[in-house]
This record gives structure tokens, sequence and C-alpha cells, in this order.
């Protein structure tokens, strides 16, 4: 069985400062995980995703994501935050033979002056 | 290039009433996807279709029925709707059924059961 836990569902921070979204994953097989993010009344975008070719993944609008096994960690970060940042976003691992995906249950952002 | 594309983009039901929720996609994608989203509790998949011909039940079909009507588009059904099914649908598709592939997803449909 697979499944995802997002630490928080609220995050606040100020207009240039960092983002660390917290995503705990749990998983029978090698997983592959993603980042994807949904801008108010929108469907949901890509971000990233780790499919076992590099721990540290870059995606879309500077974030990035570090698959950490040893933690069962997969945590989205931004060095410096921008308003246009403000949305939810969700962590989702796929594992298995087939593109089932589970979602967490997201994090808000929300990104002040 | 439009990518996937739902309609309608908001419905009000009474309980019992039917309806259908379109969805198309023009990336020559072979599989499909119908979630529901509702407040805290992420994305859960209703019903999927790997390839064209083809649908199977996902996390929670109950209530729902799906039609591939072919490659293009991938509807979903409320026989008899309950305010239970109020919610966010989105349809999404992918090129083929591997784990690492992304999913390209709808605006979405806001359904709304009195």
């Amino acid at each position: 069985a697979q499944s995802v836990t997002q630490l928080d569902s609220h995050v606040s921070v100020s207009e240039g400062t960092p983002v660390l979204l917290r995503c705990n994953y749990s998983s029978s097989y090698s997983p592959s995980l993603f980042w994807y993010v949904q801008h108010p009344n929108k469907g949901l975008q890509l971000l990233l995703k780790y499919t076992s070719a590099a721990t540290l993944v870059k995606g879309i609008n500077g974030f990035e994501a570090e698959f950490k096994k040893s933690e069962t960690s997969f945590h989205l970060t931004k060095p410096s935050a921008h308003m246009s940042d403000a949305a939810e976003y969700f962590c989702v691992v796929s594992s298995g033979g087939f593109q089932k995906l589970v979602f967490g249950t997201g994090t808000r952002l929300l990104v002040s002056p | 290039n439009a990518g996937v594309t739902q309609t309608p983009k908001f419905q009000v039901l009474k309980t019992g009433q039917s309806m259908t929720l379109q969805c198309a996609q023009d990336m020559n994608h072979n599989s499909m996807y119908w979630y529901r989203q509702d407040p805290g509790m992420g994305l859960r998949l209703i019903y999927y279709s790997a390839s064209e011909g083809t649908t199977d039940k996902g996390e929670v079909p109950n209530g729902y029925n799906v039609s591939r009507l072919n490659k293009r588009e991938f509807s979903l059904r409320l026989e008899s709707a309950a305010p239970s099914q109020t919610s966010v649908y989105f349809c999404a598709s992918t090129p083929g059924t591997g784990r690492q592939e992304t999913q390209y997803f709808g605006p979405g449909t806001r359904l709304l059961v009195l």
C-alpha cells in the first residue's frame, strides 16, 4: 500500500523568504513522487517529479525537491517566495506497475507582501 | 492545442437528477482519469481508462458510471445525484500508464447537489 502525508495544511511566508513544504510517503515499491500546484479555481499543474534518476529534482518557477529514502521524505523548497506562488500544493506518490496516483491532502501556501 | 477540456464548468442539480460530465483531450493520450476533490481530502480517483475501450474502477466509484467514447473523450455520469456527490471533478490524461508519467488536468467542474 502507498500513502502520502503532507505535514502542514497551511504555510505562511513573506515575499522574498524561503519556502518549505513537507511531505512524507509510504510505499511498498520504489516510488515515483510528484509535486503538483493548483492555483485558485484552476486545474493541477506539474511542478516536478522524482523518477529515481537523481535525488535532487528541479522544477518550474524555481522550486526543487530532494528525495530522501532514509527519511521517506520529499520536501518541496524554494529559496525566495513570490506573490504568484500563493496556491495549493499536492504531494503525490505512484508506485507499482501502473499510473495510479495517491494524493496528499494538500498544503495551502500563503505569501504576504 | 487546448489540452484537457471539461464541460460544464459549474452545475447545480437536485437530489435524484442525472447528468453527464464531459472531458476531451487533444494530446493523443491513451489513458484518461476522473477524480473528485473534496476539502481536506486531496484528489481521489473515481474511474480510469487505461486505453480506448477499457474502463476500471478507482478508489471511489460508487454512484458513478463512465464511458470512453473514443480516444479523445471520457465522460462521467451521475445516474441519481446525491448531496454527497457535491464536489469538484477533474479529468486528467496521460500518454500511457507508466507510473512516471505526468498527468495533465482539465480546469474542473464544480457540482452542487441540493
